[in-house]
């Protein structure tokens, strides 16, 4: 069975520019959350998406947005990069229901902004 | 206050020790509990997951929670230098809109 899958694994921009990650669930796992991580503030929370909608959010501005698509796959979108975007952004499929907590995640992005 | 707890170590135990690590939570409504292992430069994986009071064993590894007490901790018996990582607790509320929130992590070493 096939694992999370997340493109790009890297990837490097310049301030003021978008980013746009995408995310493969495993088969069968139709919620798909988003968090970010980095060495001073750990895992924070983006999004939760289960059957395209949106069921939460974290404290991220605006510039951070996301969606499901009706195979379940899901993509995040950064605007407007900021220096402090620079992290690992790690995607995460669960059956969804009482099984949300239980994630597996993917390998994540890791986006450099200079 | 964090929501989720737990000392970032490190924690050095020797090999074929017991390695206990603790968390605890702000949010008494929490009702899910979770620990997820992180090697350095991998992704988190989840190794255990607890829903109620007492004790859950899975091989080496035992949750413990306590709901009064608002703490959940892991036990590692017979640890070996392969678990050596980054062990996250988190907690969900299952009730309400609110996702799975993680702790900073708990560095353990297992010397050899």
């Amino acid at each position: 069975k096939a694992g999370v899958t997340q493109t790009p694994r890297y990837l490097i921009k310049t301030r003021g520019q978008q980013v746009t990650l995408s995310c493969s669930p495993i088969s069968g796992h139709r919620s798909v959350s988003w968090y970010q991580q980095t060495p001073g503030q750990g895992l924070q929370f983006l999004f939760e998406y289960f059957s395209e909608t949106q069921r939460n959010k974290g404290n991220f501005p605006g510039r951070f947005s996301g969606r499901q698509f009706s195979n379940s796959r899901s993509e995040m979108n950064v605007s407007t990069l900021e220096l402090g975007d620079s992290a690992l952004y790690l995607c995460a499929s669960s059956l969804g229901g009482r099984y949300t907590g239980e994630l597996f995640f993917g390998e994540g992005s890791r986006l450099t902004v200079l | 206050q964090k929501e989720v707890e737990q000392n970032s170590g490190p924690l050095s135990v020797p090999e074929g020790a017991i390695a206990s690590l603790n968390c605890t939570y702000s949010d008494r409504v929490s009702q899910s509990f979770f620990w997820y292992r992180q090697y350095s430069g991998k992704s988190p994986e989840l190794i255990m997951s607890i829903y109620s009071n007492g004790d859950k064993e899975d091989g080496r590894f035992t949750a413990q929670l306590n709901k009064a007490s608002q703490y959940v901790s892991l036990l590692i018996r017979d640890s070996q230098p392969s678990d050596s990582a980054t062990y996250l607790c988190a907690v969900k509320r299952d009730t309400g809109r609110r996702a799975l929130t993680f702790g900073s992590g708990t560095r353990l070493q297992v010397q050899p």
